[in-house]
């Protein structure tokens, strides 16, 4: 069964530009989540979705959002962008319950996204 | 809110040496932890985790770790390190408030000297 992929697996921007950013799960997975990584503030989680909703959002500002679609793929978007977004964006997919019980994330191997 | 807390952001072991890598908990509720690792230029991959039931948990590259309420430990072991070993490991806990995020500790950077 192949894994989670997550594509471009890197990206060069400037500030005020925008980004989308790809996450396709393992086939039957319904729960999308994202995750940012950088050097100083670790690993972050952004929102999750499931069944094309939004179920959880973590604390960043509204120019970080979100869509899933119909077949469990999806898509986070980073507006205006800024040095500090600078990071590494990595997805993760679970069956249903993203953590709930223990569930297990398996995560994709990651957008890295440079912010000039 | 659960939380994890790595102690040792670096630690160095010989090839074939006992590694421990170290983690506590915090969390009001029974917690569900996961150890995952980090390669260079990848993602994350699930090493084992702890649900409910037996408190030593076995994962894959001859991992394990022993859930110890009393200790609020979960510590991370393997009996003889391999070169293959060196990356980044992450301890991480189930966050109930939000939604079943992973809150997840610093990180700790694992290097293995022949």
């Amino acid at each position: 069964k192949a894994g989670v992929t997550q594509t471009p697996r890197y990206l060069i921007k400037t500030r005020g530009q925008q980004v989308t950013l790809s996450c396709s799960p393992i086939s039957g997975h319904r729960s999308v989540s994202w995750y940012q990584q950088t050097p100083g503030q670790g690993l972050q989680f952004l929102f999750e979705y499931f069944s094309e909703t939004q179920r959880n959002k973590g604390n960043f500002p509204g120019r970080f959002s979100g869509r899933q679609f119909s077949n469990s793929r999806s898509e986070m978007n980073v507006s205006t962008l800024e040095l500090g977004d600078s990071a590494l964006y990595l997805c993760a997919s679970s069956f249903e319950l993203a953590g709930g019980w223990g569930e297990t994330q398996y995560f994709g191997p990651g957008t890295r996204l440079l912010v000039l | 809110a659960q939380s994890v807390t790595q102690l040792g952001s670096h630690v160095s072991v010989s090839e074939g040496a006992l590694v421990l890598l170290r983690c506590n908990y915090s969390s009001s509720v029974p917690p569900y932890l996961f150890w995952y690792v980090q390669y260079p230029n990848q993602g994350l991959q699930l090493l084992l985790k702890y649900t409910t039931g037996a408190t030593l948990v076995k994962g894959i590259n001859g991992f394990e770790a022993e859930f110890k309420k009393s200790e609020t430990s979960f510590h991370l072991t393997k009996p003889s390190a391999h070169m293959s070993d060196a990356a980044e490991y992450f301890c991480a806990v189930v966050n109930s408030n939000s939604g079943y995020a992973l809150n997840f500790g610093k990180g700790t950077s694992l290097l293995v000297t022949p």
